[in-house]
């Protein structure tokens, strides 16, 4: 299958500070990526969709200017959480398809703990 | 509103034996249909994926997929200590659209 990677793994941030998360397809073109958070013991939640060169469209209820979603090239899509506070401590985890196949690969995910 | 639907378990089966998971779906437009596996703590893992009616096997796995009854089932058989995890079922519309994701069922499988 395809290869998704994400950086950094996991990180931890003061409470007002913004963290930026890299997602990138390492063997294909991904023309369409997805961003989810998953809290404990939950299901995963779609924050955003994004394809590139294109705004986000973002899910109901997910605050567009908190979570700064960017897809600049075919293979890199990068998530910045602002103004981290707290509650915003999560599973953060991208996944993408290509022009070539139906299929949606996740990568490792990032874990979020602001303090 | 788009929906998949699957029991949440546990479902509990020895070594050895078959693990049967099932999820039903809302949508009828929807075209794909994906097996994820996620471990604790980790993200979900691509298992299977079936586009038609019927059945589609990939080693100890099969998919089944009943579009007329809006039916999505896995199969595992032998399973394994190792096949412990949450299975989630996802549909798709589209290509390129965002999956719809089942809440998992928990698999537990004792040695």
């Amino acid at each position: 299958g395809a290869v998704v990677s994400q950086h950094p793994s996991w990180v931890i941030c003061k409470s007002g500070t913004s963290v930026k998360i890299e997602c990138r397809s390492l063997d294909f073109q991904a023309t369409t990526m997805f961003w989810y958070r998953q809290f404990p013991k939950q299901s995963l939640m779609l924050m955003a969709t994004s394809n590139e060169g294109s705004k986000a469209t973002y899910e109901q209820g997910v605050e567009k200017d908190k979570f700064l979603i960017n897809h600049a090239s075919l293979t890199l899509s990068t998530l910045t959480v602002t103004s981290a506070h707290p509650e915003d401590s999560s599973f953060y985890i991208c996944s993408a398809t290509g022009t070539d196949f139906y299929e949606q690969y996740f990568g490792p995910g990032t874990r979020l703990t602001v303090t | 509103q788009k929906e998949v639907e699957q029991n949440s378990g546990p479902l509990s089966v020895p070594e050895g034996a078959i693990a049967s998971l099932n999820c039903t779906y809302s949508d009828r437009g929807s075209q794909s249909f994906f097996w994820y596996r996620q471990y604790s703590g980790k993200s979900p893992e691509l298992i299977m994926s079936i586009y038609s009616n019927g059945d589609k096997e990939d080693g100890r796995f099969t998919a089944q997929l009943n579009k007329a009854s809006q039916y999505v089932s896995l199969l595992i058989r032998d399973s394994q200590p190792s096949d412990s995890a949450t299975y989630l079922c996802a549909s798709r519309g589209q290509a390129g659209t965002a999956l719809i994701f089942g809440k998992g069922t928990t698999l537990s499988v004792s040695s």
